[in-house]
């Protein structure tokens, strides 16, 4: 069965550090594949989406995932992170040809120091 | 801007109860998506439906069903709760093409007692 695996359940970070969150997917056709990001009480937002192409995607906020097909990756970057990034992320791939459904990681909660 | 609204954002519930969940979107979306989300799981799909009245089990359907009556709501239904069913319920809609991403409804907190 096709899964998502997210490596980090929680991730805590001071303010600058550099960001990068893992994820894993297991299926050998095409894929895409999605970070979204959770705020405290707040619905879940998409960061950014790889679809085709660059396999170097940017997002919202100076976030950046590579897509790497040989590793079945798609980890989530970001250079230096504000407290303002504390949130919940999610991975996520949708299978070709399947109605869209998404198969998500288990998450991983980003705690950011001021 | 896509809007996709949950109907409550926080409801308590007896075991046994037969509990309905609403979503409503904005944006004439044929996909629609229901998730739990749980600690350390993630978001697992429940149900989804790509047409009025059209429906397809996701991974968790068992104790759940669903009603798409019209294109803008789609509706989960607990027939008779049980405490296991306690959790966070996420709507999501999503536009026909292939290339469109889920939105989603801020959520439902559901306690079942």
């Amino acid at each position: 069965a096709q899964s998502v695996s997210q490596h980090n359940h929680h991730v805590i970070l001071s303010e600058a550090a550099s960001l990068e969150l893992g994820c894993n997917y297991s299926y050998g056709g095409t894929v895409n594949l999605f970070w979204y990001v959770q705020y405290p009480g707040q619905h879940l937002q998409l960061l950014l989406k790889y679809f085709s192409g660059d396999p170097l995607v940017k997002g919202i906020k100076g976030f950046e995932a590579e897509f790497i097909k040989s590793k079945f990756s798609f980890n989530l970057r970001k250079p230096s992170v504000q407290w303002s990034d504390t949130a919940e992320y999610f991975c996520a791939a949708s299978i070709y040809n399947q109605g869209g459904k998404l198969i998500f990681g288990q998450g991983t909660e980003l705690s950011v120091k001021p | 801007d896509v809007k996709v609204t949950q109907s409550s954002r926080y409801l308590v519930k007896r075991t046994g109860e037969k509990v309905f969940l609403e979503c409503v979107q904005d944006m004439d979306h044929e996909n629609m998506f229901w998730y739990r989300q749980d600690p350390g799981l993630g978001l697992r799909l429940i149900y989804f439906s790509y047409d009025v009245k059209m429906k397809e089990k996701g991974d968790i359907p068992e104790g759940y069903s669903v009603s798409r009556e019209k294109k803008e709501r789609f509706s989960l239904i607990l027939e008779s709760a049980s405490t296991n069913q306690t959790s966070m319920y996420l709507c999501a809609s999503r536009g026909g093409g292939g290339n469109l991403p889920q939105h989603f409804g801020d959520g439902t907190r559901l306690s079942i007692l």
